[in-house]
């Protein structure tokens, strides 16, 4: 069974960083690329990121880019956000997904990112 | 904003057939196969109703189908039940390793 955990997520002050953690089992991780995708209270959902299996393509939201950093450790099976100057806007759930035809098959738990002094 | 346009609301009695929309552009919706669903019951990650259009993922009742033309998908549910109500999601391929979403449509079941 795929499962995806993410962790790392908390409260974080206006300008602040966070970095969070997807860690994957029941699939083969270094062949799969992982997203994250985020969802504010009572909003829709928002594709953040990405990262090709081995790394050497990732993609970035405008909205994030120069900001966040999307890597991963596939010795650890685990993928990292690296989320820095944090807005208040950005308070969302942060799912770790896997995209499989287009569409995302397997979604994690959810971290709540608070953003807020 | 987001990028696919959905409408906010949606209802129905149980046993009747919903529909909803999902309109993109020439260079998303109409430009790929790839268009998804997803189902979100409060306080819940979303589950995958459909791929690639048309295609059901394993354990998806057949009373969820999802259909394209042009730059707009649907979705219909079909023999509405209580446990249907809840948000529901499109997404398409948006190119360059791309991911839209749609806003989501609160469906109620009357």
């Amino acid at each position: 069974e795929v499962q995806l955990v993410e962790s790392g997520g908390g409260l974080v002050q206006p300008g602040g960083s966070l970095r969070l953690s997807c860690s994957g089992s029941g699939f083969i991780f270094s062949n799969s690329a992982i997203n994250w995708v985020r969802q504010a209270p009572g909003k829709g959902l928002e594709h953040v990121s990405g990262i090709s299996s081995n790394g050497d393509v990732t993609y970035y939201a405008d909205s994030v880019k120069g900001r966040f950093t999307i890597s991963r450790d596939n010795s650890k099976n685990t993928v990292y956000l690296q989320m820095n100057s944090l807005r208040p806007d950005e308070t969302a759930v942060y799912y770790c997904v896997k995209v499989v035809s287009g569409g995302v098959q397997h979604w994690g738990q959810g971290t709540l990112v608070t953003v807020s002094s | 904003q987001s990028a696919l346009t959905q409408p906010p609301s949606a209802s129905g009695s149980p046993g009747q057939s919903v529909t909803i929309s999902c309109t993109g552009t020439d260079s998303d919706v109409d430009n790929y196969r790839y268009v998804s669903w997803y189902q979100q019951h409060p306080g819940k990650a979303p589950k995958l109703l459909i791929f690639e259009v048309f295609k059901r993922p394993s354990g998806v009742p057949d009373r969820f189908s999802g259909s394209k033309s042009g730059n707009t998908a649907s979705l219909t549910v079909s023999g509405l039940q209580a446990e249907d109500e809840a948000d529901y999601f499109c997404s398409s391929d948006g190119g360059n390793s791309n991911l839209l979403f749609g806003g989501g449509t609160k469906l109620t079941v009357l």
